[in-house]
């Protein structure tokens, strides 16, 4: 069975300094991965996914993320933090060949001005 | 705005009610998915649909609940005799399917918030 770990609850960081948040996964295969932004009382925005390719995928408002495949690892990360980044952020991944996302815990980035 | 539907967005029941949750996904979309998120939780999987066929149903999908999509477009999601325990948020996406669907993200609609007092 597949899961995500996002080790980090919160994030803080202050405006214009780069953000990192934290994700691992564990699945069998090759996995398709994908990063998710929720503000309050809303449903999840698509940022950005890793299907094949270039380690590094760039997505939605300058955010990207990096693939490791050998430390399971899909962190994402923006060189230069906004206040209005500030949300819950989930990471997925779904092994291919599978039609379910499976989400971690979600982690709260704060960006101060 | 041709994105994923919700209806009602907030449901406020007593304990032993019945609860129907209504569900649009993006019109070219066949494959339809249900999650619920709790507090301090991520999105856990429900079940999903391919066009009008449930293909995968969750063990935290207990019997009280059931989920249809009769026609293949719209879907429904009821919960019988409600608990304290299912306050949550149910959480509808559509993806379409094929090649295009396997790298496609799923499209989120806004949830409805269910409240069981």
């Amino acid at each position: 069975a597949q899961s995500v770990a996002q080790p980090e609850d919160q994030v803080n960081v202050a405006e214009g300094n780069p953000l990192t948040v934290k994700c691992t996964y564990s699945v069998s295969g090759n996995p398709y991965l994908f990063w998710y932004v929720q503000y309050p009382n809303r449903g999840l925005q698509f940022l950005l996914k890793y299907i094949t390719g270039d380690n590094l995928v760039k997505g939605s408002y300058g955010f990207e993320a990096e693939f490791n495949k050998s430390q399971t690892s899909f962190h994402l990360k923006k060189p230069s933090a906004l206040v209005s980044d500030s949300a819950l952020y989930f990471c997925a991944v779904r092994p291919s060949g599978y039609s379910t996302l499976t989400f971690g815990k979600g982690t709260m980035l704060l960006v101060s001005p | 705005d041709t994105g994923v539907s919700q209806d009602p967005r907030h449901k406020i029941t007593k304990r032993g009610q019945n609860v129907t949750f209504r569900c649009d996904p993006i019109s070219e979309h066949n494959r339809l998915y249900w999650y619920r998120q709790t507090l301090g939780q991520g999105p856990e999987f429900l079940t999903y649909f391919q066009n009008e066929a449930q293909l995968e149903k969750s063990r935290l999908l207990s019997d009280r609940f059931s989920a249809e999509r009769p026609k293949g477009s719209f879907s429904t999601l009821e919960i019988q005799r409600t608990e304290q325990g299912d306050s949550a948020m149910y959480l509808c996406a559509s993806s379409p399917q094929g090649a295009a669907g396997a790298n496609s993200p799923l499209h989120f609609g806004n949830g409805t918030r269910l409240t069981v007092t």
